[in-house]
């Protein structure tokens, strides 16, 4: 069962560059979300999926953009990349409201 | 918006020892009071959690306390091991329109020596 799965786990951009961050998630989850983790920040949502075809901002949207074309499928994408975005990106999901998320293994990004 | 403060930053402890960690947050509506554990390197992964009609909850050496009046919750590791050395996030989540996400604190890094 292979759970949250990230692609790809590490990537070097320039600024201006854009890239899009796959998730995929074989548990059937409704709930799907994007995280940036900073060092000395904890963890800070980016953008959330209630459902297949749904999107909603959350804390730190600015700079990205999603889709959920599928239920399984989560994609964060950044269009014109900056050294601000640098950081580890997790996406998780959940089967509910208020019950576990699960996280992917994580995407070190990196912006020069 | 919801703000969830954690203290302390860092905690070290001797291997045997107990481990608190408190958080707070600003939202009386918050309902759901997750904890997750953080290895170097690693995934976030859930611990404990607990809902706002419980006030403790007792997972074998961990525990989470709730007071909804004070607004704050804590996290209790008995008998450290070291192999609980890890970076520990609380998390208060808010229902909203039907809609449920999670604000994390900003994490507290638990070092257990031997």
């Amino acid at each position: 069962n292979a759970g949250v799965t990230q692609t790809p786990k590490f990537r070097v951009l320039k600024t201006g560059q854009s890239m899009t961050l796959l998730c995929a998630q074989d548990m059937n989850h409704e709930y799907m979300y994007w995280y940036r983790q900073d060092p000395g920040m904890g963890l800070r949502l980016i953008h959330y999926s209630v459902g297949e075809g749904t999107t909603a901002k959350g804390e730190v949207p600015d700079g990205y953009n999603v889709s959920r074309l599928k239920k399984q499928n989560f994609l964060l994408g950044l269009e014109s990349a900056a050294p601000s975005q640098t950081s580890v990106y997790f996406c998780a999901s959940s089967s509910a409201l208020d019950t576990e998320a699960f996280f992917g293994q994580g995407t070190r990004l990196t912006v020069v | 918006g919801e703000n969830v403060e954690q203290h302390p930053s860092t905690l070290s402890v001797q291997e045997g020892d107990s481990a608190v960690i408190k958080c707070t947050y600003s939202d009386s509506a918050s309902n759901y009071f997750p904890w997750y554990k953080q290895e170097l390197g690693k995934r976030p992964q859930l611990i404990i959690d607990i809902r706002s009609n419980v006030g403790e909850k007792k997972d074998q050496r961990i525990a989470v306390t709730l007071n909804k009046t004070a607004k704050h919750f804590s996290l209790h590791i008995t008998e450290t091991q070291p192999e609980d050395s890890a970076v520990y996030f609380c998390a208060a989540s808010i229902s909203n329109s039907g809609y449920s996400t999670l604000t994390f604190g900003k994490g507290t890094m638990l070092l257990v020596s031997p």
